[in-house]
């Protein structure tokens, strides 16, 4: 099946630790993005990335850290730096820039 | 930065009744999507709407993007249309860039 796949579903952590959220697409699509969202909110951006070996910062992305080595993959970790990590992280990929973005399921990361 | 509001923040219907969500974005967009969000939080495409109208099913949605807004129209609604609706705008002075509303509270009740 095409899609986006996002792993663990649910996560969860003691505080001060790092943790890795795994996200991989088999669309073929060259641009890739981390979304962070927390109850009752929208969606803000953490990371994004154009192609592989490149990625940007987006408007939250102090604590956390990225890496697109393969054009499939963008893992996200969430460093001990995050001052409060406990979210539901979500991850999307699109063909390019301006076009429709498609996103996986998400992963609940809780950390106590 | 650009401004996305969405309107109103809660709707509750009797099912079968009908709405309209509305996004007003301050600047100019390449890109406006609309997603429903699920109770499990998966995000549903709707409708990939920079301009113009579209429809599929009881779904329609109409962005004027000279006067910077779009509409979401739900007909004869159900209960599994229940969950938050999301619009998000590719902003034209970023790049890869999809910035969110905050989203509609929609109850649909039996």
């Amino acid at each position: 099946d095409g899609g986006i796949t996002q792993s663990p579903k649910y996560l969860f952590r003691k505080e001060g630790q790092n943790v890795t959220l795994s996200c991989e697409q088999n669309l073929n699509h060259d641009a890739m993005y981390w979304y962070r969202q927390d109850p009752g909110q929208g969606l803000r951006l953490i990371y994004y990335s154009q192609i592989v070996n490149d990625f940007q910062k987006g408007d939250i992305a102090e604590g956390y850290s990225v890496s697109r080595e393969k054009k499939e993959s963008f893992p996200l970790t969430v460093t001990s730096a995050q001052k409060n990590p406990t979210a539901f992280y979500l991850c999307a990929s699109s063909v390019g820039q301006a076009v429709e973005a498609f996103f996986g399921q998400g992963t609940r990361l809780t950390v106590v | 930065g650009i401004q996305v509001e969405q309107s109103p923040p809660d709707l509750i219907l009797q099912e079968g009744a009908n709405s309209t969500l509305r996004c007003n974005f301050s600047d100019s967009v390449n890109n406006l999507q609309w997603f429903h969000q699920n109770p499990w939080g998966q995000l549903i495409n709707l409708f990939y709407i920079p301009s113009g109208t579209k429809q599929n099913g009881r779904l329609s949605a109409t962005t004027v993007a000279t006067e910077r807004y779009s509409l979401l129209y739900i007909s004869s609604s159900q209960t599994t249309d229940s969950g938050v609706y999301f619009c998000a705008v590719d902003w034209m002075d970023s790049s890869y860039k999809l910035i969110f509303g905050s989203g509609t509270r929609l109850l649909v009740r039996p």
